[in-house]
């Protein structure tokens, strides 16, 4: 049982380009999320989505760009990276409170993809 | 709109000992869930405890146990008979009941000492 899976672990980017970060589950949870990770912040909520076909803005979306085809994969893309995006990112997953399932459903994280933007 | 606040940006603790982390909650809602996760150096994030609004009951989970006042919306982690494991950050977040989302506070460091 993979959990939620994350890929690539470390990545290093030139200001400018573009890539995107994976994310995967196999536990059919309805609810998706990414939030990035900053000394001293936390972690903040960047995109979520509560089933497939649906996203929604988080506290800090602005340079992200997130879809959701399937009930599996949720992959954040960062169009053009800054040095600002520099950061240890989090994809977490859950049962949803939007299909009238329980809102005390905890998020399973994936194990993190460190990215530093030059 | 809810937020999630912990004063506390680092803690220290002798092995053994008790020790209580903070965390205050901020929403209009009735509904909603508060959750405590910890994550260690090596950076995965685990979940520790979970409290319902509506519970009566503090929540309890082996060494950790939540307490809730709801009057005053805070929730926090009591951790007793402290071990050098327990050294990690430990974070609090909300959900609001019929939301989602799940919004997280800053954290707060635990450092266990012999």
């Amino acid at each position: 049982n993979a959990g939620v899976t994350q890929t690539p672990k470390f990545q290093v980017l030139k200001t400018g380009q573009s890539m995107t970060l994976q994310c995967a589950q196999d536990m059919n949870h309805e609810y998706m999320s990414w939030y990035r990770q900053d000394p001293g912040m936390g972690l903040r909520l960047i995109h979520y989505s509560v089933g497939a076909g649906i996203t929604d803005q988080g506290e800090v979306p602005n340079g992200y760009n997130v879809s959701r085809s399937t009930t599996e994969d949720f992959p954040l893309r960062l169009l053009s990276a800054a040095p600002s995006q520099t950061s240890v990112y989090f994809c977490a997953s859950s049962y949803s409170a939007y299909r009238g399932l329980s809102y005390n459903s905890p998020l399973h994280f994936g194990n993190g993809t460190r990215l530093t933007v030059t | 709109a809810q937020k999630i606040t912990q004063t506390q940006p680092g803690m220290f603790v002798q092995e053994k000992e008790a020790v209580t982390l903070d965390c205050t909650y901020d929403t209009s809602d009735q509904s909603y869930g508060l959750f405590w996760y910890k994550q260690p150096s090596s950076g995965e994030m685990i979940f520790l405890i979970y409290q319902g609004s509506y519970d009566e009951q503090n929540a309890t989970e082996g060494r950790y146990s939540l307490n809730f006042q709801k009057a005053r919306k805070s929730a926090n982690l009591v951790i007793s008979a402290s071990q050098l494991g327990d050294s990690a950050m430990y974070f609090c977040a909300m959900r609001e009941g019929g939301a989602d989302k799940l919004i997280f506070g800053t954290g707060t460091r635990l450092q266990v000492f012999p």
